[in-house]
């Protein structure tokens, strides 16, 4: 079975540019959350979806940050304008269930390097 | 106060040992545990979930104490592969998992 898909796996860029991160969620999962990982700062929840509908955007730094769901299987994240502050890992996890308790399934990550 | 608490290591351990390490929360209704397992350069991966009664799988063993508010992993036999960080999770009683910054271990031979 396949697994949460995201892409790009690497993304290198100047500041300044958009930059969009893609995730496919397990079939059958409802609930999405995009992760960001940095050494300083650990694993951080920017947003979480449930049954599509962003629940809580509290940990999207500022507005640069946006992030959709138009439907169950896709999701985006996007940074615009980007700046070297936020490379990072970005990690998209899929689980079912309301309770938030279950399990998360992660994808492999987007590696961002914003120059 | 951090809501999860690890001890960031690392733990350097010979091949055969037994390592165990905790980690504190600070929400009594938290319901749901897990340890989750992360090698380098890689994404966080389900070790086990950690139940009331506690619960082992092989040569892990995860136990629950709610009186004082912490989690804990013991490594039996612990072999090279066994290297990684190990994150653990809470939820926060809002639908929420909290991270914890994570342990690394570094299994030598």
């Amino acid at each position: 079975d396949a697994g949460v898909i995201q892409s790009p796996r690497h993304e290198v860029t100047e500041m300044g540019q958009e930059v969009t991160l893609r995730c496919k969620p397990i079939s059958g999962h409802n609930s999405l959350f995009w992760y960001r990982q940095t050494m300083m700062r650990g694993l951080e929840l920017l947003i979480y979806f449930n049954n599509n509908v962003p629940i809580d955007d509290s940990g999207m730094p500022e507005d640069r940050f946006s992030a959709k769901m138009p439907n169950a299987s896709f999701s985006t994240l996007k940074i615009q304008p980007s700046e070297p502050r936020d490379s990072a890992v970005y990690f998209c996890a899929s689980s079912f269930g309301t309770s938030g308790g279950e399990t998360q399934y992660f994808g492999p990550g987007t590696r961002l390097l914003v120059l | 106060r951090k809501e999860v608490e690890q001890d960031p290591g690392p733990f350097n351990v010979p091949e055969g040992a037994t390592v165990a390490f905790n980690c504190t929360y600070s929400n009594s209704a938290s319901q749901s545990f897990f340890w989750y397992r992360q090698d380098c350069r890689k994404e966080p991966k389900l070790l086990m979930s950690v139940y009331s009664s506690g619960n082992e799988d092989g040569r892990f063993t995860a136990q629950l104490n709610r009186a004082s508010q912490y989690i804990s992993l013991l490594i039996r036999d612990s072999k090279l592969s066994d290297s990684a960080t190990y994150l653990c999770v809470v939820d926060d009683s809002n639908y929420q998992l909290i991270w914890g910054a994570g342990t690394k271990l570094i299994i030598k031979p």
